[in-house]
């Protein structure tokens, strides 16, 4: 059964760092092309970014509001995908979801809140 | 960045209704497209993979078609717990994007 934990949110000052995690099982987390997707309250789904899979290079790749910002990295003797997020704005406030394209279901989400 | 367009935003519908839903992606995108739903508090579910993938687990009066541009997501015989957003997804290109989603409500 495919299983993917998001844990690590909270509430953190405008310009604070947080890592988030993601504990992945039941499916072979080492081949997996990892995602991170957001959804701000009441809003729509934003993707955030991805890594590869460490066979296919493992290079990472980040949507323009997180560039510079974000780093996603991954341990695949841990089956474990993070996030580590600095530099931190309120509009980065949202439920944060680990996805792999295709597999299902999703975690249920770590909320992130950037407010003084 | 491509765009995925969906319409309508909003539909109240009967049950026992057919809906259809649409994603029109501002590019070509191949079969890439998967379709979401998310009810109130919950994180979004798979329903749909590859514009026409059937999902284990899925009602099979979930169904979607397409190619290229243009992607339906068809519900059969709407059901009172049907009642969610539904968004599509492209993953063919970076970023990737999701349409802006679908409220659907039933009478």
């Amino acid at each position: 059964e495919v299983q993917l934990v998001e844990s690590g949110g909270g509430l953190v000052k405008p310009g604070g760092s947080l890592r988030l995690s993601c504990a992945a099982s039941g499916f072979t987390f080492s081949n997996a092309w990892m995602n991170w997707v957001r959804q701000a309250p009441g809003k729509g789904l934003e993707w955030v970014g991805r890594i590869k899979s460490k066979t296919d290079g493992g290079t990472t790749d980040y949507a323009a509001p997180v560039k510079g910002r974000f780093t996603i990295s991954r341990d695949d003797s841990k089956n474990t995908l993070y996030l580590q997020m600095n530099s931190l704005k309120t509009e980065d406030t949202a439920v944060y979801y680990c996805t792999t394209t295709g597999i299902t279901p999703w975690g249920q989400g770590t909320l992130v809140i950037v407010s003084s | 960045e491509i765009v995925l367009t969906q319409s309508p935003d909003f539909q109240s519908v009967t049950p026992k209704e057919k809906v259809t839903i649409t994603c029109r992606a501002s590019q070509s995108i191949g079969s890439s497209l998967h379709w979401y739903q998310q009810k109130p508090d919950q994180s979004p579910k798979l329903l749909i993979k590859y514009a026409s993938q059937s999902i284990s687990g899925v009602p099979s009066r979930f169904s979607g078609s397409g190619s290229g541009t243009d992607f339906t997501l068809t519900i059969n015989s709407l059901e009172a717990e049907d009642a969610a957003a539904y968004y599509c997804h492209q993953s063919s290109s970076l970023p990737q994007t999701f349409g802006q989603g679908t409220r659907l409500e039933i009478k």
